[in-house]
Order: C-alpha cells, then sequence, then structure tokens
C-alpha cells in the first residue's frame, strides 16, 4: 500500500529565515507528488506537484520542493519565510494506484 | 484557478438524524468528485470516489448505506450522512477532478464541512 509521511507535526521558524517541511513517500511505480496548503476555514490549496521532469519544482508563493529519488523524499521548501506563510501543510502522492494518499499535515508557524 | 463550492460550513444536528453536505464545481465540469473526512491530527483519508451519473466506488471501512453519496451532474456532487452518531463528527472535504486534467495532477477542494452530531 502507498504512504506518505510528514514526520513533524509542527515546524516553527522566524520570518525572514529560510523553511523546510519534510515529506517522504512510498509508491508504487512512478511518484506522482503534491504539497497543498490549508488555512483556518479554507479548502486545501494546490502549491506545486511533481510528475517528472526537473527535481527542483517550483510552486506558487515562492514556495519549491525537491524531488529526491534515492531518499523518496519531497520536502517543501521557502528561501524567506513569511507570517503570513503560517498555515497546514499537506504532502500528496499516487503511483499507479492513482488514489491520492495524504500525510498528516505539518503545522508551520512563522513568528516575527 | 477551478472553484468548489462547498456547503454548509459547518453543522450541528442531533443523534439520529441526516445531514447532507452539497459540492458544486463553478466554473469546471466535474467529472469525478472525491470525498474525504479529517480527524483532528490526522491526515485527510479518502472515502468514495464517484463519477457523473455512476454509482460511488466506497474505499474499505467506508458503510455506502451510511454515507450516501449522489453524482447526478457535473456540476453537484451530495454526501449525506445518515443516522448520524457522535462518531461521524468529523471535517468532510470534497474535491473535483474536470475533463481534461491529467490523472491527480490537479484536484479543486471545496473549503470543507466541520460536522457535529450531538
Amino acid at each position: 500500500a502507498q504512504s506518505v509521511a510528514q514526520p513533524e507535526d509542527q515546524v516553527n521558524v522566524a520570518e525572514g529565515n529560510p523553511l523546510t517541511v519534510k515529506c517522504t513517500y512510498s509508491v508504487s511505480g512512478n511518484p506522482y507528488l503534491f504539497w497543498y496548503v490549508q488555512y483556518p476555514n479554507r479548502g486545501l490549496q494546490f502549491l506545486l506537484k511533481y510528475i517528472t521532469g526537473d527535481n527542483l519544482v517550483k510552486g506558487s508563493y515562492g514556495f519549491e520542493a525537491e524531488f529526491n529519488k534515492s531518499q523518496t523524499s519531497f520536502h517543501l521548501k521557502k528561501p524567506s519565510a513569511l507570517v503570513s506563510d503560517s498555515a497546514l501543510y499537506f504532502c500528496a502522492g499516487t503511483g499507479t494506484a492513482s488514489k491520492l494518499t495524504f500525510g498528516t499535515g505539518t503545522r508551520l508557524q512563522v513568528t516575527l | 484557478g477551478a472553484v468548489v463550492s462547498q456547503h454548509p460550513s459547518w453543522v450541528i444536528c442531533k443523534s439520529g438524524t441526516s445531514v447532507k453536505i452539497e459540492c458544486r464545481s463553478l466554473d469546471f465540469q466535474a467529472t469525478t468528485m472525491f470525498w474525504y473526512r479529517q480527524f483532528p491530527k490526522q491526515s485527510l483519508m479518502l472515502m468514495a470516489t464517484s463519477n457523473e451519473g455512476s454509482k460511488a466506488t466506497y474505499e474499505q471501512g467506508v458503510e455506502k448505506d451510511k454515507f450516501l453519496i449522489n453524482h447526478a451532474s457535473l456540476t453537484l456532487s451530495t454526501l449525506t450522512v445518515t443516522s448520524a452518531h457522535p462518531e461521524d463528527s468529523s471535517f468532510y472535504i470534497c474535491s473535483g477532478k474536470g475533463q481534461g486534467f491529467r490523472s491527480n495532477e490537479k484536484l479543486f477542494f471545496g473549503s470543507g464541512t466541520q460536522l457535529s452530531v450531538l
């Protein structure tokens, strides 16, 4: 069975510092990987995806993610965090099963 | 981007009553609608997949007679929680996929419904 793991429940970072939200995956076949963000009382919003091609994927709001096949990871990154980035972030993935599996989410808290 | 409107945002009901949650795709035709539920501090769990005009496919462990899904049109899908009980209290969220979108490449999510059963 496919799985997606987000090992950190919460990540705290000061505004202006780089941030990383970790994600590892286990899927059959070629992975399709996604990051979503959830603001309070709002639905999930798509940030970025990896389907194929360059391992560094750039997405919305200055976020990027690096696909690492050998480490089966797809960590979300941003060079300089903003307070407004504070939200719940979900990693999701699918392989040949085509059903999307979500991680448990990581709450990002950016402070001044 | 495409928009999925989900209503109600929150609902409180008595045990034994039924609750209907609606998801409408406002600017695209959702050929497939996915329904998820999310418990506190847990991830989204897929409950069922529905294709317009067809019966929904339920995930293992999800009672199809309890969670009735209707996807009668390309712009509307509903989830009815029948005879709700406190253990059904959860956050329910839908996502739509339209024609022309590659498989799972981009899903459009509703804002979710928080159901509380007393």
